[in-house]
């Protein structure tokens, strides 16, 4: 079965520090990857998301930046964090059956700058 | 422009009783649609689907209703259950495209 790990589960970094998250799947080849951002109150805004190795595509303009250096990890990332990064970052997984997917979400990591 | 929109941030039911969610869009390209549940602090967990050439589907205690023409779905949870109390996110796509979630609607289930 598959399994979705994010790391780590909450993390609190002062402004202009930089940032890593990591997300790795398993039991699962060739994904798409995604990053989303929860912001308190509000629904899930898609940032990032990856076909393939190297291959990213961005949703939202800001300071955060992804890669996707193997198959199955998917890392966000920021050189200096923003008070207005605060928020639940989510990782998914999908493949496609028949034209359609299904998207699986990781436990999350709360990020909250100071 | 919110082309997933869920206008009620919040829901109280009684348990036992009927939980209805309602969920409308815009774009007229959607052709499929998810409803995920996610408790504070975790990630979304995959609840039911349906597609546009449905009108209804069925999971346990979980059902999906597809207006297309209004443009409006809605899950209904019958019976509620103290474990439903949750946010619920409903997600649509068209095909090709990315999902966008609405905004959440708050489930509270009372004893």
């Amino acid at each position: 079965s598959q399994t979705i790990h994010q790391w780590p589960a909450t993390l609190v970094q002062p402004v202009g520090s930089p940032l890593s998250l990591e997300c790795t799947v398993e039991g699962t080849s060739n994904p798409n990857l995604y990053w989303y951002r929860q912001a308190a109150g509000r629904g899930l805004q898609l940032l990032f998301y990856s076909v393939g190795i190297g291959q990213i595509s961005s949703e939202v303009p800001q300071n955060l930046s992804a890669s996707r250096p193997q198959d199955r990890q998917f890392i966000l990332s920021s050189k200096k964090l923003l008070l207005s990064d605060s928020g639940f970052y989510l990782c998914a997984w999908s493949v496609s059956v028949a034209g359609r997917e299904t998207q699986y979400f990781g436990p999350g990591t709360r990020l909250l700058v100071l | 422009d919110q082309q997933v929109k869920q206008n009620s941030p919040s829901l109280s039911v009684q348990e036992g009783r009927i939980s209805i969610l309602n969920c409308d869009y815009t774009n007229s390209m959607f052709d499929y649609f998810l409803w995920y549940k996610k408790y504070p602090a975790e990630g979304p967990t995959f609840l039911i689907s349906i597609s546009s050439i449905k009108d209804k589907n069925e999971d346990g205690r979980f059902t999906v209703f597809l207006n297309k023409s209004a443009k409006h779905l809605s899950l209904h949870i019958v019976p509620s259950q103290p474990g439903d109390s949750a946010v619920y996110f409903c997600a649509a796509s068209g095909y090709g495209q990315n999902f966008v979630f609405g905004p959440g609607t708050r489930l509270s289930v009372l004893p």
